[in-house]
């Protein structure tokens, strides 16, 4: 089955700067990579998602890159701010499974 | 639409009882999920339906655990006997097809 590696785990900022989460997966067939924020006693909720068609999305300050043939996936968020801070989880679904592998989760903490 | 709902929000049980969580997935979906969220093993998926038929159940960790869904508006996740293992948020997620999983708020289960 499909095993998906998150890093770093915690990652500390000051506000202002860039934040980078990395997730590398192993299953060829997986074509669909959401990232998920979950804010302290909160649902995970999607912030950017990207299929394997795309090499790089953008929303605002958040962007997804892709490396199909590294099979890894990054989140960069510029301009860190602290309500940003939260935890992040990567996902890496199949095509036709919809059963998604969730990475161990990043701690961001973006310091005032 | 009111998203996801799921009862109770909280719920504290002694050691043995019957515990039922229950989920009311947003209307149209097809995809529901039940995830359980620790520390330890972050979130895992349990069990995952499409068109109201379990499709994977290998997350299930044990027969104490069990899952239905009688009709495409409501699921049910039930734990007898329960044990302080268990002790866990569980979500319950909704989806059209692969597209994005809206999470429940989630109930936070806590067994004596």
């Amino acid at each position: 089955g499909e095993n998906v590696e998150q890093h770093p785990s915690t990652l500390s900022v000051q506000e202002g700067d860039s934040a980078v989460i990395k997730c590398t997966y192993s299953d060829s067939a997986s074509n669909y990579f959401p990232w998920y924020k979950q804010e302290l006693g909160k649902r995970p909720q999607l912030i950017i998602d990207i299929r394997s068609n795309v090499g790089e999305k953008k929303d605002q300050r958040i962007a997804v890159t892709l490396n199909k043939t590294a099979k890894h996936f990054s989140l960069h968020i510029t301009e860190t701010q602290p309500e940003d801070s939260a935890v992040y989880f990567c996902a890496a679904i199949p095509g036709g499974s919809y059963i998604p592998t969730f990475g161990r989760g990043t701690s961001l903490i973006v310091h005032p | 639409d009111a998203g996801v709902i799921q009862s109770p929000r909280h719920e504290v049980t002694e050691m043995g009882q019957e515990v039922t969580l229950r989920c009311k997935p947003i209307s149209g979906h097809n995809s529901l999920f039940w995830y359980r969220q620790t520390m330890m093993r972050g979130l895992e998926l349990l069990i995952y339906f499409n068109n109201n038929v379990p499709i994977d159940d290998s997350g299930m960790p044990e027969d104490r655990f069990s899952a239905k869904m009688p009709n495409a508006s409501f699921s049910t996740l039930k734990i007898q006997p329960s044990e302080p293992r268990d002790s866990a948020v569980y979500f319950c997620a909704s989806s059209l097809g692969e597209l994005e999983q809206y999470f429940g708020p989630g109930t936070r289960l806590t067994v004596t």
